[in-house]
Parts: structure tokens; sequence; C-alpha cells
């Protein structure tokens, strides 16, 4: 069974504090991706990573990639407030004849001053 | 920007009810998703559709059927509308694997749907 597994799946933080995120999942893949869900919103793409070594960074999260070891994660520094939301890491795998994704259950995130 | 509409925001249907969500993407993406969202369980794909006219059952297509007679359309129908359908559907949309590197998925505003 194809799984994708986040941890924790509820962060509480302080302003200021560094942190990860993991993603691990099942099965052979080199494309994963991150997103954000504000409460009561949609998703929002924040980084994709499509190969083994693959780092993306935007403002205090960085997203990195290792396919050896099927695991991906999201480093936060420095959180702030406005970085309360649930990530999600979505994983593209091949389904019948096409590639779809499958996510983790989310990771929600409380930054508090 | 990809844009991927969803035709409501909130819905209440009753209980045996036949409902229909719409999604419309402007991208010209080949891969059109519906996606049901609950608390504890993550999102969780009901059905997907690569092609005008072809579908593939995700992980939870009981109780639903899709419909695509057109690239840019993707519909979701619950045949019978029970109490249990009450959740978060989310569409999504994204570029054919075999012509990009990048599949990442873009999504819809969601459609909150209350059965009672």
């Amino acid at each position: 069974e194809l799984k994708v597994e986040q941890n924790p799946l509820f962060l509480s933080m302080q302003e200021g504090k560094n942190y990860t995120i993991y993603c691990n999942y099942s099965t052979t893949s080199d494309r994963l991706y991150w997103y954000r869900q504000d409460p009561g919103k949609s998703l929002e793409s924040l980084f994709v990573l499509l190969s083994n070594g693959a780092v993306k960074q935007e403002g205090r999260l960085m997203a990195s990639l290792d396919t050896k070891a099927r695991l991906s994660t999201l480093h936060i520094t420095a959180a702030v407030h406005d970085l309360s939301a649930t990530y999600f890491c979505a994983v593209d795998v091949h389904r019948g004849s096409q590639g779809n994704l499958i996510f983790g259950k989310g990771t929600k995130l409380s930054v508090k001053p | 920007d990809v844009k991927v509409t969803q035709s409501s925001r909130y819905l209440v249907k009753r209980t045996g009810e036949k409902v229909f969500l719409e999604c419309v993407q402007d991208m010209d993406h080949e891969n059109m998703f519906w996606y049901r969202q609950d608390p504890g369980l993550g999102l969780r794909l009901i059905y997907f559709s690569y092609d005008v006219k072809m579908k593939e059952k995700g992980d939870i297509p009981e109780g639903y059927s899709v419909s695509r007679e057109k690239k840019e359309r993707f519909s979701l129908i619950l045949e019978s509308a029970s109490t249990n359908q009450t959740s978060m559907y989310l569409c999504a949309s994204s570029l054919f694997v075999n012509q990009a590197r990048n599949t990442e998925a873009f999504f819809g505003q969601g459609t909150r749907l209350t059965v009672v």
C-alpha cells in the first residue's frame, strides 16, 4: 500500500524558533510537492522538488528531497505567526495509466508569540 | 496564472438528492482530480481523469461518479447524497505526466458540502 507519512501531525512553536517537518513515503518517486492550507481555504503550492538532492527556499521555509531515503523535509527558520497553517507533502506516483499525487495527512503548525 | 474554479463554495443538500459539483480549469491541463478532505483523514482521491471521457477510480469512489465531456471541465456527481458525504471537496488539475516533469497540482477554492 502506498503511504505518505508526515510527522509531526501537530506542531506548536514559539516565534523565533526553528523546526523541521518530515515527510516519508513508501514508494519510488522523484517528484514531491509541498502545499500550505489556511483554515477554510484551499491548498496553495509552496515547493516543487523534482530530483534527488533538490533544495528550495522561500523566506523562512526550506524544503529538500532525498529520493534514496524516500524523505523530504520542510525546515522552518525563526518562525513567525504568519506561518501558522497546515502543511501537506504530496508524492507523485504512477497509478493506472497516469501519475497522480498521494498526500500526507498534513502538519498543523501553530506559531505563538 | 493557473485558475481552477469550483462552481460553489458552500452547498446544503438533502439526503437522497443527486448532487453535481462542477470544476473548470483554464490552463489546458490534461489531468483533473476530485479529492475530499475530512479532519484527521487528510485528502483522499475520489476519481481522476487524464483525458476527455476517460476516468479512473481513486481510493474512495463508492457513492460517486464523474463526467468529463470537455477538457476544461470535470464534474463530480453524488448519485444519492448521504450524510456521510458531508465534507470539503477539492478539485485539482495538472499537466500530463509524459509531457511535463512538473506535475504539480493546482487546486480550486473547495466546496463545502453539507448533506442533511
